[in-house]
């Protein structure tokens, strides 16, 4: 059964620390992972994408990898602003179907206190 | 910022009521989607469009119709809402010239009482 799985569910942090969300899948086949971060009350807004052949790819001050052997994410984001919570969601696209079928995490509510 | 817009953005109706959550792309974008979402889980496609005149039903089973007689608009109708209907709608839309990936709106929050 094709899943995305995150952890961990909830996390507090303080202002300017740095922490990492993680995200193992089982979808197969594979075509590409996403980190998508969702405000309170709004659409999900991509951070970055990733194809099986990439490792790592940064956008400002989050930076996801990936290992597509053992099939996990993690996105580690770097020096946290209070804007930075909010939840964040791994999605998974297969290739096997013309619509590129996603799969999503129910994601990780990252918390910010000052 | 992606140009897709949903409205209303708040929805509070009473149960029996038919309803039209509109959803709105100036991308040109030829593919729309429909999802629910309920507060701390993930996103459940409910209905999807590869082009106008062709709508489709998502994985997660829902009462909702949709239509897509222009390109740029995807309205999602309930013809009677019930409670169980209460949850966040968002919409979205992508293109070969994105790769497919997917933008979404804001979304609606509705609630039936």
């Amino acid at each position: 059964k094709n899943q995305v799985e995150q952890s961990p569910q909830s996390l507090i942090i303080l202002e300017g620390k740095n922490c990492t969300l993680q995200c193992n899948y089982t979808v197969s086949p594979f075509s590409n992972l996403r980190w998508y971060k969702q405000d309170t009350g709004r659409g999900p807004v991509s951070l970055t994408i990733m194809t099986f052949s990439e490792n790592t790819k940064s956008n400002r001050r989050y930076t996801a990898t990936l290992d597509a052997d053992t099939k996990q994410s993690s996105l580690h984001i770097t020096a946290s602003q209070l804007s930075d919570s909010a939840s964040y969601i791994c999605v998974v696209s297969d290739r096997g179907s013309t619509l590129g079928r996603l799969y999503f995490g129910r994601g990780t509510q990252l918390t910010v206190w000052p | 910022e992606a140009d897709i817009y949903q409205t209303p953005r708040y929805l509070v109706i009473g149960t029996g009521k038919k309803i039209t959550l509109e959803c709105s792309q100036t991308m040109g974008h030829d593919k729309m989607y429909w999802y629910q979402q309920d507060p701390g889980m993930e996103l459940h496609l409910i209905h999807y469009s590869y082009g106008v005149n062709s709508t489709e039903k998502g994985d997660l089973s829902s009462e909702s119709t949709v239509s897509r007689i222009r390109t740029e608009h995807f309205p999602l109708t309930l013809e009677s809402a019930r409670p169980s209907h209460t949850s966040q709608y968002l919409c979205a839309s992508s293109d070969r010239s994105t790769s497919y990936e997917q933008y979404f709106g804001p979304g609606t929050r509705l609630t039936v009482t």
